[in-house]
């Protein structure tokens, strides 16, 4: 079973970048799309980052998402950190007919 | 605007089978455009995809929930349901609806429901 792995935990200043790593058990990370999802306690999770680079309407141009072949890893990127992006944050993606979503990393910011 | 409402009783006994309904306002469940899907989360913990279902009736299972679901649709009602077996304290969760574009991405989700099993 195809499965995605992230760091538990992250930790950065305001105003520093952080990124969160993605990687895909087996196969190719980029045979399908990498979604990334915020969560804020006691909130549904949002969409950030939508097929692996895509930002949706509203979503600052702060985040971004990027793939790299080469580890077989997605990333999430946030750069000018504030302390309302401190949230849960997984990434998701899809193999054969399953939707599969990593264990989530919660993105302090100190 | 399309929007997702979750309902259904909030405490299960052990063994029994766990409901929930999926309301579905501002556009058509019979639409082309999407997949409708059930996710969980356990308390403190992360997000498990359970199923989906198209319009045509095809439906697609999270292989580890597989004997245990099954989710219809009600075209009537504008609804779409979620079946969870002989469930367990295990099955304990936030369980959200939503929306998934060709199966792969989840566009929008409903605000989630708690249910716990227990007797």
């Amino acid at each position: 079973n195809f499965m995605l792995t992230q760091p538990h935990s992250v930790s950065a200043s305001p105003g520093k970048t952080v990124t969160i790593s993605c990687t895909g058990s087996s196969g190719s990370i980029a045979s399908n799309y990498v979604q990334w999802y915020q969560q804020r306690p006691g909130s549904a999770p949002t969409t950030v980052i939508y097929e692996d680079n895509q930002r949706p309407s509203g979503v600052p141009y702060r985040f971004s998402g990027s793939i790299d072949s080469s580890s077989n890893s997605a990333s999430l990127t946030i750069s000018g950190l504030k302390t309302e992006d401190e949230a849960d944050y997984y990434c998701q993606s899809y193999d054969s007919s399953t939707v599969v979503f990593g264990g989530g990393t919660k993105l302090t910011v100190l | 605007q399309l929007l997702l409402q979750e309902s259904g009783p909030g405490l299960v006994k052990p063994s029994e089978t766990l409901s929930l309904i999926c309301t579905v306002s501002g556009g058509s469940i019979s639409s082309s455009i999407y997949y409708w899907g059930w996710i969980r989360q356990p308390p403190g913990k992360g997000l498990e995809w359970i199923g989906s279902i198209y319009n045509s009736g095809s439906t697609y299972y999270n292989p580890s929930l597989k004997s245990q679901v099954t989710i219809a649709v009600d075209t009537s009602k504008n609804q779409f349901s979620l079946k969870l077996i002989s469930v367990t304290a295990a099955d304990t969760a936030v369980y959200y609806c939503a929306t998934l574009i060709a199966q792969q991405l989840v566009e929008l989700w409903g605000q989630g429901t708690l249910v716990t099993v227990s007797s």
